[in-house]
């Protein structure tokens, strides 16, 4: 079974300044998706970033990217120019991209950024 | 376009009493997911819907949790009778069916769920 490890349980960033949010994950297939998703306080869980194993190339998205080593098997997320708005519990994922195989996720145990203003 | 809609919200019962939870997902949406999420833990699989089909309740606790999803639209996640460790948020999510989806689910605000 996949696991999805997140080692941070809490970090804080000072506004504008950059953070890196660590993940490892362990698993025996060689496709399969990472995603890292925002949860701010009450809210619903938006999706941040979204990475396919097949692809060298890192995710980014605006102030988002990634930090994809395959072989190491570890997903990191770096958030650049943090803002207020950035503070919520963030957490890694795992889907498998077998076709027929289960689509669910499967989740680390998040990591709560807070941005100091 | 509409998200993934759960009611109720907030959800206050005794223990070994029963509660419902519903969700209707994104339209057009094949795949639905309830989740559970204690406190201070990542989200956690309780069952996964294709259609009106279930592919995944492995990790559904069967002797008092039960989900059904009816024409395969809306989903009902039931609980009875409920224990203290059953506090928690219970999240709906809902994706395209492969290979049109991008892996992606979206999920609904969630229901959270105390038992006293």
């Amino acid at each position: 079974a996949q696991t999805v490890t997140q080692s941070q349980p809490e970090m804080s960033v000072q506004e504008a300044e950059t953070v890196t949010l660590s993940c490892t994950y362990d698993t025996s297939e060689s496709d399969y998706y990472l995603f890292w998703y925002k949860q701010p306080p009450s809210r619903q869980m938006i999706l941040v970033i979204r990475q396919e194993a097949y692809k060298q190339q890192n995710a980014t998205e605006n102030r988002f990217s990634v930090n994809f080593q395959k072989a190491a098997k570890s997903f990191s997320l770096k958030i650049s120019d943090s803002q207020l708005g950035d503070a919520a519990m963030y957490f890694c994922a795992y889907r498998s991209a077998f076709r027929g195989g289960s689509e669910k996720l499967v989740f680390g145990k998040g990591t709560k950024l807070t941005v100091n203003p | 376009e509409a998200g993934v809609a759960q009611s109720p919200r907030y959800k206050i019962i005794e223990k070994r009493q029963s509660v419902a939870f519903w969700c209707n997902p994104i339209s057009g949406h094949a795949t639905l997911y309830w989740y559970q999420q204690i406190l201070g833990q990542g989200p956690k699989l309780l069952i996964q819907f294709q259609n009106n089909g279930v592919v995944d309740d492995s990790q559904l606790p069967k002797d008092r949790f039960s989900a059904e999803r009816l024409k395969g639209v809306d989903s009902t996640l039931k609980i009875q009778p409920a224990k203290l460790e059953d506090s928690a948020v219970y999240l709906c999510a809902s994706s395209l069916r492969a290979p049109s989806n991008t892996g992606e689910l979206f999920f609904g605000e969630g229901s959270r769920l105390t038992v006293l």
